[in-house]
């Protein structure tokens, strides 16, 4: 699986949008682009993923570029909750034994 | 969540011991993961399964063993507990094989080895 590369830490303001980069120059054409993200003691959350189509769910957008080289996770509103570590990860999703692996992450400190 | 429960969700033992934790899921979904997570290495694959009584290593599994005899249960038993163990231990499932299937993982299991 590509290597990904992330910010150690990035702030943002209570009900402003936080973007969060994501380098991943070395992806594979069949590497989906995953985001996760934990909260203190707790098990990692599922947040979104894509391909190369920009992708929406009600928690977050995912922007890959055309190249595939980088994409950016937006909150579009973020809240105190949204406080916490967020893993960007690239791996072949077809076939379930494909595991995550995952890196250091991207502390992000929501502040009112 | 995706129907995925861990017992127990604390532990205290001592060195030597054995232990077992164990992850229930209720979707009956093929593959199983055990992951650790230590500050300043981040969650590591410990084992997987891709099935009944099929599993295989990841990259930290020395000093632990697995089993899977029934789809819903994923074992990992520590057979001598060592200090070096004491961690937060995760398990996840993935939801399908097909192209975007997405890996779920439980609240954790505490281990503290004194």
């Amino acid at each position: 699986d590509a290597k990904t590369t992330q910010p150690p830490s990035m702030d943002c303001a209570e009900g402003r949008a936080a973007n969060l980069p994501c380098n991943h120059s070395t992806i594979s054409g069949n590497e989906y682009v995953y985001w996760y993200r934990q909260i203190h003691s707790q098990g990692p959350q599922y947040i979104i993923h894509g391909l190369k189509n920009n992708e929406t769910n009600e928690m977050a957008s995912l922007i890959i570029t055309e190249d595939r080289k980088s994409s950016t996770l937006i909150l579009p509103h973020a809240t105190l909750r949204d406080t916490a570590v967020y893993y960007c990860i690239v791996r072949v999703a077809s076939g379930g034994y494909n595991k995550l692996i995952f890196g250091a992450g991207t502390r992000l400190a929501v502040h009112p | 969540d995706a129907g995925i429960t861990q017992s127990p969700r604390h532990k205290v033992t001592e060195t030597g011991t054995p232990v077992t934790l164990r992850c229930h899921q209720t979707e009956n979904h093929r593959y199983m993961y055990w992951y650790r997570q230590d500050p300043g290495h981040g969650l590591r694959l410990i084992h997987y399964s891709y099935g009944v009584k099929d599993t295989d290593k990841g990259e930290v599994s020395d000093g632990y063993s697995v089993s899977r005899s029934k789809t819903e249960d994923f074992l990992l038993t520590l057979e001598s507990a060592t200090s070096s163990q004491t961690s937060v231990y995760f398990c996840a499932i993935n939801t399908g094989t097909g192209p975007g299937n997405t890996i779920y993982f439980g609240e954790g299991s505490w281990l503290t080895v004194v």
